[in-house]
């Protein structure tokens, strides 16, 4: 299947800090991607929709100013926590979409990354 | 997007067939069944999906009834490495989000 890279796999940080993730789509292109978060024995929950050249559209109850999502080319997404603070450690999960004739309409999901504040 | 219910959890033997149900009895007809699991600590992967009719792939089949009303994930020979959560997902095919349940954690007893 298809190759979705998500890099740090891990990260540490002190409390105020920022942490940048990013999300690669390695072989399609991917105009809608997608940053879920899930806490430990819990199920992903979609934090919000990346689109590329615009906007992201967070789910209710995400600060949009916390988490900072550029969509800047079709096969690159980042997510920004800025101001960490220790409940945001959590798994946070990206997924591209592949919407080409090959991906018949598949998510794909990058390895997470593991976000622990201090 | 149509709810999905899935067992909370299930067990097979190392080299049998894992039948996992899901049942999505208010699907509507431009909803398609994905299945996906999640081995921990890793993001979930893409197993198959299906509209309709039964698909095969080479990690496993969908059995979809007739009724659209549930469908049955086969992993035909499982081994240990299948032990994970899976999660059953009705999408519409024009709505991209996915919405994940609690899924059923399957354990592969050597």
């Amino acid at each position: 299947g298809a190759v979705v890279s998500q890099h740090p796999s891990r990260v540490i940080c002190k409390s105020g800090t920022s942490v940048k993730i990013e999300c690669r789509s390695l072989d399609f292109q991917a105009t809608t991607m997608f940053w879920y978060r899930q806490f430990p024995k819990q199920s992903l929950m979609l934090m919000a929709t990346s689109n590329e050249g615009s906007k992201a559209t967070y789910e209710q109850g995400v600060e949009k100013d916390k988490f900072l999502i550029n969509h800047a080319s079709l096969t690159l997404s980042t997510l920004t926590v800025t101001s960490a603070h220790p409940e945001d450690s959590s798994f946070y999960i990206c997924s591209a979409h592949d919407t080409s004739g090959r991906g018949k309409n598949i998510q794909y999901f990058g390895a997470g990354t593991r976000l622990s504040v201090l | 997007d149509a709810k999905t219910t899935q067992p909370p959890s299930m067990d097979c033997a190392e080299g049998r067939a894992a039948n996992l149900p899901c049942n999505h009895s208010t699907i509507s007809g431009n909803e398609y069944v994905y299945w996906y699991r999640q081995i921990h600590s890793q993001g979930p992967q893409y197993i198959i999906h299906g509209l309709k009719n039964n698909e095969t792939n080479e990690m496993a089949s969908l059995i979809i009834t007739e009724d659209r009303k549930s469908s049955t994930l086969i992993l035909p020979h499982a081994t240990l490495r299948d032990t994970a959560v899976y999660y059953c997902i009705a999408v519409n095919f024009g709505n991209e989000k996915l919405t994940f349940g609690t899924g059923t954690r399957l354990t592969i007893i050597p």
